[in-house]
C-alpha cells in the first residue's frame, strides 16, 4: 500500500449500534497514525495519535487500535449516537510528511 | 486558548479571477500548513511553514498558488488565476513543533467556488 486507504467510504447506522472502520497505510518509515473527527461546518478536531505497535487508546465511547507490522487501524464506536455523525480522517506520519485519507463519513439516525 | 482562525469561509470566483485565504494559527504554534480538500478525497498538503521559512512546498502548484508567511504569525494563500478544480476547501493548520507525533489543530476551513 503506497497511500492511506481508508473503508468504508460511508456509513449508515441506527443509534444505539457499534461500528467500526479501517485506516490501511504503508508499513514502512512510519511515525504515527492520527484520526480525526470532521463535523460538518465545523473544523476537524483530534481524536488519537498513535505511535506504539498493538496501541489501543480510548475517548469515551471511541476507541481506535494500531497494527504497524501489517499498517492498518481500527476506529470503534460503541453505541453510537446521532452527534456521532461525522467524517473520520486518518493520517499516516512517515519521516517525509503526512498523508490523509479520504474519509468514512458516518450518518448516525436516530 | 483561542483556535486557527480562517478567512473567509466561503468564496465564490470564476476562472481566472484571483482570491486570497488568510490563516491565524493558534498563539505559539511555529508550525502552520495549509491544505487543499477535493470533495471525495483526503487532505492534500500544499505548503509547510516553520515560523516564517518554508518546510515543504512539493505539492504546491507555483505557477498560480503563493503562500507566505511573513512574520511567522498569520499566512496568506492566494491563487491567480484560478481555475475550476482549484475548488476545494482549503484548511489552515498549526501544530507546536514540525516533524513531531503531535496533534495538528485546524481551522474550519475557506470553501471555494470556482465557476
Amino acid at each position: 500500500i503506497l497511500n492511506v486507504e481508508q473503508s468504508p467510504q460511508s456509513l449508515h447506522v441506527q443509534e444505539g449500534d457499534s461500528t467500526n472502520f479501517t485506516c490501511s497505510f504503508p508499513s514502512s518509515n512510519f511515525y504515527a497514525l492520527h484520526w480525526y473527527r470532521w463535523e460538518t461546518a465545523k473544523s476537524p478536531e483530534a481524536l488519537f495519535v498513535m505511535t506504539l505497535n498493538g496501541d489501543e487508546k480510548k475517548k469515551g465511547r471511541i476507541s481506535a487500535t494500531l497494527n504497524t507490522k501489517e499498517g492498518y487501524s481500527y476506529l470503534y464506536i460503541k453505541g453510537s449516537q446521532p452527534e456521532d455523525s461525522a467524517t473520520y480522517l486518518c493520517a499516516f506520519l512517515d519521516n517525509n510528511d503526512m498523508r490523509f485519507g479520504a474519509g468514512t463519513r458516518l450518518t448516525v439516525k436516530p | 486558548e483561542a483556535g486557527v482562525a480562517q478567512s473567509p469561509r466561503y468564496k465564490i470566483i470564476e476562472k481566472r479571477q484571483s482570491v486570497a485565504f488568510w490563516c491565524n494559527p493558534i498563539s505559539g504554534h511555529a508550525t502552520l500548513y495549509w491544505y487543499q480538500q477535493i470533495l471525495g478525497q483526503g487532505p492534500k498538503l500544499l505548503i509547510q511553514f516553520q515560523n516564517n521559512g518554508v518546510v515543504d512546498d512539493s505539492q504546491l502548484p507555483k505557477d498560480r498558488f503563493s503562500a507566505e508567511r511573513l512574520k511567522g504569525v498569520d499566512s496568506t494563500l492566494k491563487i491567480q488565476p484560478a481555475k475550476l478544480e482549484d475548488s476545494a476547501v482549503y484548511l489552515c493548520a498549526s501544530s507546536r513543533e514540525a516533524g513531531t507525533t503531535g496533534e495538528l489543530f485546524f481551522g474550519e476551513g475557506s470553501r471555494l467556488t470556482v465557476l
